[in-house]
């Protein structure tokens, strides 16, 4: 079955650049998605990228997808204390309708 | 923008009862929608999956006789509880999926917290 792993913590200070790393085992996935959770909320889609795709910019975000060794990277440029919370990558695969969920990186962003 | 709401975003109730929640995509239409749980600290863990008029489909281990789940129209799907446990109390979230257009993206709601007595 599928399988999407993340690191669980991650803390930089205001200002830096904050990378959030994603594996999966899906080689048939079709996008991967990277949603945003703040404490006691539901999840934000902040950007998806199709599998076909190297590179994805959306203003302060960008997102890297290496499919050879199934690696997804979420690049956060200027982070802000606002950016704190829990950020979950998923994937979804033709064929499928569900998201596979990795278990979320939560991202601490000090003054 | 493709907004997702639920109702009530925070119950407390006591063993025994039945609790239900709501899940309404409020600007578009949504196929299918999705009901997860999330324990603290944790994953989102799919319970079901539902589209509208027909049944839904639970995940393995998801009780659905303790889960209903009802999808009578394209923006509104429900969750009811039923005969509520201490173990049940978490944070169930839905998503739900547009009909038309989209990128298989599932927009979320933001979530309601459940507290068993």
């Amino acid at each position: 079955g599928e399988d999407v792993e993340q690191s669980l913590f991650l803390s930089v200070r205001e200002g830096d650049s904050s990378v959030i790393n994603c594996t999966y085992t899906d080689s048939s996935s079709t996008y991967l998605y990277w949603y945003k959770q703040e404490p006691g909320a539901g999840l934000q889609l902040l950007t998806y990228i199709f599998s076909n795709m190297d590179m994805k910019q959306d203003q302060r975000l960008t997102v890297l997808l290496n499919k050879k060794d199934k690696h997804l990277s979420l690049r956060i440029a200027d982070t802000q204390t606002g950016d704190s919370a829990i950020y979950f990558c998923a994937e979804i695969h033709s064929g499928y309708s569900t998201l596979t969920f990795g278990k979320g990186t939560m991202l601490l962003v000090s003054p | 923008g493709a907004v997702v709401s639920q109702h009530p975003s925070r119950v407390i109730c006591k063993s025994g009862t039945s609790v239900k929640i709501e899940c309404r995509s409020l600007d578009f239409q949504a196929t299918t929608m999705f009901w997860y749980r999330q324990f603290p600290k944790q994953s989102l863990m799919l319970m079901a999956t539902s589209n509208e008029g027909s049944k839904a489909t639970y995940e393995q281990g998801v009780e659905k006789d303790k889960f209903l789940i009802n999808h009578a129209s394209l923006t509104l799907s429900t969750l009811t509880v039923t005969s509520a446990h201490p173990e049940d109390s978490s944070f169930y979230i839905c998503s739900a999926r547009k009909l038309a257009g989209g990128n298989n993206e599932q927009f979320f709601g933001p979530g309601t917290r459940l507290t068993v007595l």
